[in-house]
């Protein structure tokens, strides 16, 4: 079976300083894992995925994620918040082929100035 | 490069109403879907087709509908609107191994029953 949990509803940060949000899965498959990004009243925008090459994988405007197999973790960082990174963001899970996919409840990430 | 288009992006319906939700994507992706996310909640998967005239339940299938009589458009239907469907719905695309930008989501569109 196959689960996802966003281990914080909010996460609030100050402009300029590091952003971790974290993200525990399981699965009975070596699964593939996204972060997508959700802005006020729009869609969802990937971030960045794991497909089972490097761990340490790099997305869109500064963000990465490490794959960690012992600890089944994705965690979502950024060195530096900036304003615009105000979003709701979403882990998910897949197995190989696409439908079987689980999304993570979302992490709503506040920027204060 | 339009990606997935999804109209209507607001409705307002009454109880017991229907409505067809549209969903076109000009991709060539087989996998589509569509979701509901409501408030707090991740999304969760209402139907999905892994192809033209191939269609599966997903999740929270019940009081919704779909078909796939083309690669490019994935309607979904409301039969009987409740208040329990008040959501935004979201249609998605993809490969079926996830390549590229993994899934390919639309705009959205706010559904309010009342």
């Amino acid at each position: 079976a196959q689960s996802v949990t966003q281990l914080d509803s909010h996460v609030s940060v100050s402009e300029g300083t590091p952003v971790l949000l974290r993200c525990n899965y399981s699965s009975s498959y070596s699964p593939s894992l996204f972060w997508y990004v959700q802005h006020p009243n729009k869609g969802l925008q990937l971030l960045l995925k794991y497909t089972s090459a490097a761990t340490l994988v790099k997305g869109i405007n500064g963000f990465e994620a490490e794959f960690k197999k012992s600890e089944t973790s994705f965690h979502l960082t950024k060195p530096s918040a900036h304003m615009s990174d105000a979003a709701e963001y979403f882990c998910v899970v897949s197995p190989t082929g696409g439908f079987k996919t689980i999304f993570g409840a979302g992490t709503r990430l506040f920027v204060k100035a | 490069n339009a990606g997935v288009t999804q109209t209507p992006k607001f409705r307002i319906l009454k109880i017991g109403q229907s409505m067809t939700l549209q969903c076109a994507q000009d991709m060539n992706h087989n996998y589509m879907y569509w979701y509901r996310q409501d408030p707090g909640m991740g999304l969760k998967l209402i139907y999905y087709s892994v192809g033209a005239g191939i269609t599966d339940k997903g999740e929270v299938p019940n009081g919704y509908n779909v078909s796939r009589s083309t690669t490019e458009d994935f309607p979904l239907r409301l039969e009987l609107a409740a208040p329990s469907q008040t959501s935004v719905y979201f249609c998605a695309s993809s490969t079926r191994d996830l390549r590229g930008s993994g899934y390919t989501f639309g705009s959205g569109t706010r559904l309010t029953v009342v």
